[in-house]
């Protein structure tokens, strides 16, 4: 069964913090990894697209790798800031499959 | 662009009624998701089409749940009889299949069965 892990669970960090976002997935077909982010209440943003010919992404403050052979991706935010406080999921295709499978999401609170 | 539209934002509804939400995708694209998001489960796709035809539906819960796409601008996911159990938001995402699938959501429907 593919599988997508995200850890930690939850994290909370003081402002200017640079933190890392851990995602591990089962699948050695990954076709693409997006990250996601949402704020409570709210639907989801995707933050960054990284395709499985790429190694990283960027986008501002954000970083997004991938290391297909180890299945590992993570999201890199720097300077933390209280406006990143939310919850970021991770979540890959398979072959062409349009079908994204999901973590379960990193709560972050950034604190002032 | 508007982005992927939902309505009713939030809806609330006694056990037993239908319940029909409404999705209108980003102009252009071609695949259309529908999602549910519930504390205990997390995002579980529930079905999705391409150019308008189901390609999957596996993760329908159950008969009760059906859903139509007539249209490329249009979609619908219905419930009847709605049960308690059905309290969940309920997302719609759609992507444009040129390889990337990039899949972009709508702001969800919070429902609650009564």
């Amino acid at each position: 069964k593919q599988e997508v892990t995200q850890i930690p669970a939850a994290l909370s960090v003081p402002e200017g913090e640079n933190l890392v976002l851990n995602c591990s997935f089962t699948d050695s077909a990954i076709y693409n990894l997006q990250w996601f982010r949402q704020d409570p209440g709210k639907g989801l943003t995707s933050l960054l697209l990284i395709q499985s010919s790429q190694r990283e992404q960027t986008s501002g403050r954000l970083n997004a790798s991938l290391d297909k052979s180890s299945g590992r991706s993570t999201l890199y935010i720097a300077a933390s800031q209280p406006g990143d406080s939310a919850t970021y999921l991770c979540a890959h295709n398979a072959g062409n499959n349009r079908k994204l499978i999901w973590g379960l999401g990193t709560s972050l609170a950034v604190n002032p | 662009d508007a982005g992927v539209i939902q309505s009713p934002r939030h809806e609330v509804t006694e056990m037993g009624q239908e319940v029909t939400l409404r999705c209108k995708p980003i102009s252009g694209h071609n695949s259309l998701f529908w999602y549910r998001q519930t504390m205990m489960r997390g995002l579980e796709l529930l079905i999705y089409f391409n150019n308008n035809v189901p390609i999957d539906d596996s993760g329908m819960p159950e008969d009760r749940f059906s859903a139509k796409m007539p249209n490329a601008s249009f979609s619908t996911l219905k419930i009847q009889p709605s049960e308690p159990r059905d309290s969940a938001v309920y997302f719609c995402a759609s992507s444009l299949d040129k390889g990337y699938n990039e899949q972009f959501f709508g702001p969800g429907t919070r429902l609650t069965v009564l």
